[in-house]
């Protein structure tokens, strides 16, 4: 099993454009999530799934959108990129909301 | 609203130390999660728990429900064990809640 793969490992942007972070996992994972973190803050959740075709806001949801048409993908999409989203973002997954979470590698994002 | 303390922020130790990092939480949950991130910043669960002591290798992970607070020992401590240490906690049904982590630098 690959486990959680993220795409792409690195990118920058220039503010307003948009782009689109992949996720997904081989593991038939119900729950996914999205999660970013910056320096001197715990990782903060952004959107989180429960299973295909349910998705559900988190803490930090605001200039993101998901979508879930598939158990194994969780796209993570960024409609008009800012500075203040300069960040480093995870996707998580697990067989529930209960159990442990395994974590993708990271994305590191940029925006100038 | 459900706050995650970890104390302390950073430590630093000598091999063969034994090591201990709190997590205190302030309202009533269903688990609690250690887990390690790597200066690579790949991340990993350590323990799930929801009472008394889990043991792997040379860590072990207790949780005290009525006072709201766990701890994550490291015995015999390695340099290879250098990572941040990151709780979560579950409240209820609602997503995971993190700490900020604490960082373990661990010197040969």
């Amino acid at each position: 099993n690959a486990g959680v793969t993220q795409t792409p490992k690195f990118q920058v942007l220039k503010t307003g454009q948009s782009m689109t972070l992949q996720c997904a996992q081989d593991m038939n994972h119900e729950y996914m999530s999205w999660y970013r973190q910056d320096p001197g803050m715990g990782l903060r959740l952004i959107h989180y799934s429960v299973g295909a075709g349910i998705t559900d806001q988190g803490e930090v949801p605001n200039g993101y959108n998901v979508s879930r048409s598939t158990t194994e993908d969780f796209p993570l999409r960024l409609l008009s990129a800012a500075p203040s989203q300069t960040s480093v973002y995870f996707c998580a997954s697990s067989y529930g909301g209960r159990q442990p979470q395994h974590f993708g590698d990271g994305t590191r994002l940029s925006i100038l | 609203k459900n706050e995650v303390e970890q104390s302390p922020q950073n430590l630093t130790a000598q091999e063969g130390e034994f090591i201990t990092i709190n997590c205190s939480y302030s309202v009533g949950i269903s688990a609690l999660h250690w887990l390690q991130q790597h200066p690579g910043g790949g991340i990993v669960s350590l323990f799930m728990l929801s009472s008394g002591k889990k043991k792997h290798g040379r860590l072990i992970a207790t949780i005290n429900i009525q006072e709201k607070h766990s701890s994550l020992h490291i015995t015999a401590s390695h340099p290879r064990d250098s990572a941040v240490y990151i709780c979560a906690v579950r409240p209820g049904n609602t997503p995971l809640v993190f700490g900020k982590g604490t960082r373990l630098s661990v010197i040969a």
